[in-house]
């Protein structure tokens, strides 16, 4: 079955300065990758997704993922944070075995500090 | 509707009562989906449903959680005989297809007295 790690829990980045949440995945197939944000009091969005294609993937408001499947990773970037990007990041991945089920990895919180 | 609609927001209950959690989806979408978000974890997959029929059950934590969906539509969580550990914030999805991501409720913050 598949899992996600993020292996930081806990994120405090100074503002303007770049950010990369790490996340990697378990799985020996084809994979669909996703990274979800939850600001806070609000529901869970969905920032961007890999589903195939190009390896790196951009959201609206300024972040990226690369997909690297070697290393079975989905890393987060941002060059340059701003307060509005404190949150919590949740990393996702589904594959073939059965692509309508979604598993989630523990989150990391980003403080973007002042 | 606009989104995807929980009710009810929250819910206090004295354990060993039985909870009901419901979730209206946005119209049209066909798969549904609840996970369970406690404090400090991420999100436990607990049942998804294309259209009314469940193939994976198997994120369900006992025999106390049943879940069902009618008409395509509005799915109803079930939790029978309700324990402290079951406090946590409940949530439902949907989404068009499995190429789309989520659209997520805003859950029901469920507490076990």
């Amino acid at each position: 079955a598949q899992s996600v790690t993020q292996l930081d829990s806990q994120v405090p980045v100074f503002e303007e300065a770049p950010v990369e949440l790490r996340c990697n995945y378990s799985s020996s197939v084809s994979v669909y990758l996703f990274w979800y944000v939850q600001y806070p009091n609000q529901g869970l969005q969905l920032l961007l997704k890999y589903l195939s294609g190009s390896t790196l993937v951009e959201s609206i408001n300024g972040f990226e993922a690369e997909f690297n499947k070697s290393q079975t990773s989905f890393h987060l970037r941002k060059p340059s944070v701003h307060i509005s990007d404190t949150a919590e990041y949740f990393c996702a991945v589904s594959d073939e075995t059965s692509y309508d089920k979604v598993i989630f990895g523990p989150g990391t919180s980003l403080s973007v500090i002042p | 509707g606009a989104g995807v609609s929980q009710s009810p927001s929250n819910k206090v209950t004295e354990k060993g009562k039985d909870v009901e959690l419901r979730c209206d989806p946005i119209s049209g979408h066909t798969a549904l989906y609840w996970y369970r978000q406690s404090l400090g974890q991420g999100l436990e997959f607990l049942i998804y449903f294309q259209g009314n029929s469940a193939p994976d059950k198997s994120g369900l934590p006992s025999d106390r959680f049943s879940a069902e969906r009618t008409g395509g539509s509005v799915s109803t969580l079930t939790i029978q005989r309700t324990q402290q550990e079951d406090s946590a914030v409940y949530l439902c999805a949907s989404r068009l297809g499995t190429y789309y991501g989520y659209t997520f409720g805003s859950g029901t913050r469920l507490t076990v007295v």
